[in-house]
C-alpha cells in the first residue's frame, strides 16, 4: 500500500531562517510527489511537483524539494523564511489508477519574528 | 477563468437534517473527487468519479453520497449528517489524458455538524 508519513506536525522557526519540512513515502511502484501549501482559511495550493528527471524541484516562493528514491524521501527546504511563510504544509503521492492523491497528515510551519 | 467551486464555503447544521455541498469546475475535467481534511488526518478522498455516471468510494464514505449526472458538476449529499463529519471539505478535478495532470481544488467548505 502507498502512504506518506510527515513526521512533524509543528515546525517552530524565526524569520529569515532556514527550514526543512520532512516527507517521507511508501510505494511499490513509480512515484509522482508533490507538495501543498494551505494558507490560513484558503484552499490548497500547489507549491510544487516531482514527476521525473531531476530530483531537485523548484517551486514558488522560494521553496525546494529534493527526491531522494534511496532514502524515499522528499522534504521541502527554504533557505530563508518570511512570515508570509506561516501555514500548514501538505505532501502527497499520486496514487497511480484511482487517479487519487494520497496526503499526508500535514506540517504547520509557524515563522516567528 | 479556470476553476473548482463549492457552495456553499461554511455551514453549521444540525444532526439529521439532509444537506448537499456543491461543485463545479468549468475546465471540462473528467476526473473530480471529494476530501475530507481534519486536523492530524491530512486530506482523505471520500468518493471519486471517472466520467459522467462512473463514481466510486474512496478511503472515507461512509455517511455519503454523490452523483455525477453531468460532466462539470459533482454534489455530494450528507443524507443524515452527524457530528463526526463535522471537517473541511474540498473538492478537486483534473484531465485524465495522459500520465499526470494537476488536479485544481476548490477553495473549500468547513462543515459544523452540531
Amino acid at each position: 500500500a502507498q502512504s506518506v508519513t510527515q513526521l512533524d506536525s509543528q515546525v517552530p522557526v524565526f524569520e529569515e531562517a532556514p527550514v526543512e519540512l520532512r516527507c517521507n513515502y511508501s510505494s511499490s511502484v513509480s512515484v509522482y510527489l508533490f507538495w501543498y501549501v494551505q494558507y490560513p482559511n484558503q484552499g490548497l495550493q500547489l507549491l510544487l511537483k516531482y514527476l521525473s528527471g531531476s530530483t531537485l524541484v523548484k517551486g514558488i516562493n522560494g521553496f525546494e524539494a529534493e527526491f531522494n528514491k534511496s532514502q524515499t524521501s522528499f522534504h521541502l527546504r527554504k533557505p530563508s523564511v518570511h512570515i508570509s511563510d506561516t501555514a500548514e504544509y501538505f505532501c502527497a503521492l499520486y496514487g497511480g489508477a484511482t487517479n487519487k492523491l494520497i496526503f499526508g497528515t500535514g506540517t504547520l510551519l509557524a515563522v516567528q519574528p | 477563468e479556470a476553476q473548482v467551486t463549492q457552495n456553499p464555503r461554511y455551514l453549521i447544521t444540525v444532526t439529521g437534517k439532509k444537506l448537499t455541498v456543491t461543485c463545479s469546475q468549468n475546465m471540462n475535467h473528467e476526473y473530480m473527487s471529494w476530501y475530507r481534511q481534519d486536523p492530524g488526518l491530512g486530506l482523505r478522498q471520500i468518493y471519486y468519479s471517472m466520467n459522467v455516471e462512473v463514481t466510486d468510494k474512496g478511503d472515507v464514505p461512509e455517511g455519503y453520497k454523490v452523483s455525477r449526472k453531468e460532466k462539470r458538476n459533482f454534489p455530494l449529499i450528507l443524507e443524515s449528517p452527524s457530528p463526526n463529519q463535522t471537517s473541511l471539505y474540498f473538492c478537486a478535478s483534473n484531465n485524465l489524458a495522459g500520465t499526470y495532470n494537476e488536479q485544481f481544488f476548490g477553495p473549500g467548505t468547513r462543515l459544523t455538524v452540531l
